[in-house]
């Protein structure tokens, strides 16, 4: 059975603060790791990371994935109030299925 | 582009009772997966449909849960008779062929 671990559960920081989120995985057959940032209700799409060692950016936000030893990490500089949401990993198989499994997410909150 | 349209946003039912969600995909996606969030946890993966036919439901509680994929169009999950354990946010998602992957805003469960 796919497994997906993030820790921590839950950090606190100060605006201009830089976190690193961490996200493990076990999975059979290991097709993309996708890392998704949700305020309410629906999570948004951050990335998505296929390759091993090769840094995805977007503004202060970046991640990277470690194939090797399963694990991906999402780091975000000079963090912001806007930043404050729960920010899930998933992974996904290479099988017809498609599905996505997640891990438990990181409860962030940024104070001003 | 249209997103993953879910309704109603919000219900409140009393325990033994029954509700239906429903979501609507993007356009031409042939594949629909409900999720279920309970709070503080990630998504889990309740049914996937591949057009109008069932790929995954290995996680779907049977004895009281049903969804269907009229047409290979919209969808309804149900939920008779409701418990109080089943109180979480419902996510619909969509994915094309591709593997780009939409999530809807949710339906908010609580049962009373």
């Amino acid at each position: 059975e796919d497994k997906v671990v993030q820790s921590p559960l839950s950090l606190v920081v100060h605006e201009g603060d830089t976190v690193t989120l961490n996200c493990s995985y076990e999975v059979t057959n290991f097709r993309s790791l996708l890392w998704y940032k949700q305020e309410k209700k629906a999570p948004t799409f951050l990335f998505m990371l296929t390759s091993s060692g090769i840094e995805k950016k977007s503004g202060r936000l970046s991640s990277i994935l470690d194939k090797k030893e399963l694990f991906s990490i999402l780091n975000i500089t000079a963090t912001q109030t806007g930043d404050s949401a729960i920010y899930l990993c998933a992974v996904r198989p290479n099988n017809a299925g498609n599905m996505l499994t997640f891990g438990g997410g990181t409860r962030l909150m940024v104070k001003p | 582009e249209a997103g993953v349209a879910q309704s109603p946003r919000y219900k409140i039912i009393e325990k033994r009772q029954s509700v239906a969600f429903w979501c609507n995909p993007i356009s031409g996606h042939a594949t629909l997966y409900w999720y279920q969030q309970i709070l503080g946890q990630g998504p889990k993966l309740l049914i996937q449909f591949q057009n109008n036919g069932v790929v995954d439901d290995s996680q779907l509680p049977k004895d009281r849960f049903s969804a269907e994929r009229l047409k290979g169009v919209d969808s309804t999950l149900k939920i008779q008779p409701a418990k109080l354990e089943d109180s979480a946010v419902y996510l619909c998602a969509s994915s094309s062929d591709r593997g780009g992957y939409t999530f809807g805003s949710g339906t908010r469960l609580t049962v009373v």
